[in-house]
């Protein structure tokens, strides 16, 4: 069974270009979340989905950050503009569920650099 | 918010060495995640916790939740150059759906 799929693996924009990132979760996964992470960090949630709707949306930037889920499937993440800051690794996960007893599966990620 | 600190931030050990590597928090957790993550990869998850005073073994791969439930260590015995790379730990709240990771530890194995 194929895992979470991400794309594109690696972009580089100039800073105030916009960009999206594009996953497809495994399967029958209820559950998506987006994930950043920074060089030498941990992941860190940005937006979490239950089937279409965002249920945890509290760390995402919602002045240059916004992400769809319009079929409860697959999910874009959007920046616009991008900044300099951030650089870094967008990873996406996917689970049955939101509980904990559900293991979270992630992507390759997409390596983004603002220059 | 929730704050993991994980240590060490990395180690070099030779390959049959025993590693150890712990996690704790300013909060505590229901649940006790460690993963690996390869370079260009995302983080697998290698062992779940789910009670405190829980101590889990997956293969060479041994975890512990802590009784406090605001830590935990990660063992891995016999280490081999397949298991370079950087393990983190995380912490969840049962339903909350969301966790939070350490900043890492970097393994390196040297042959």
């Amino acid at each position: 069974e194929a895992g979470v799929v991400q794309s594109p693996r690696y972009k580089i924009i100039e800073k105030k270009q916009p960009v999206a990132f594009w996953c497809n979760p495994i399967s029958g996964h209820n559950t998506l979340y987006w994930y950043l992470q920074n060089l030498g960090q941990g992941p860190e949630l940005l937006i979490r989905y239950e089937n279409e709707e965002a249920v945890d949306d509290s760390q995402l930037p919602k002045d240059r950050f916004s992400a769809e889920r319009l079929k409860g499937v697959d999910s874009t993440l959007k920046i616009q503009p991008a900044e300099l800051g951030d650089s870094a690794v967008y990873l996406c996960a996917s689970s049955l569920g939101p509980n904990s007893y559900n293991e979270q599966f992630f992507g390759p990620g997409t390596r983004l650099t603002v220059l | 918010g929730q704050q993991l600190n994980q240590s060490p931030q990395s180690m070099f050990i030779q390959e049959g060495e025993d590693v150890s590597m712990n996690c704790t928090s300013s909060s505590i957790f229901n649940t006790w995640l460690w993963y690996k993550q390869d370079p260009g990869e995302g983080p697998v998850l290698l062992i779940a916790l789910y009670k405190a005073g829980e101590l889990t073994s997956n293969g060479r791969l041994t975890a512990q939740f802590g009784i406090t439930r605001k830590d935990s260590f990660l063992n891995i015995s016999a280490s081999i150059p397949s298991d370079v790379g950087i393990y983190f730990c995380a912490g969840q709240l049962t339903n909350a759906g969301k966790s939070t990771f350490g900043d890492g530890t970097t393994l390196t194995v040297k042959p």
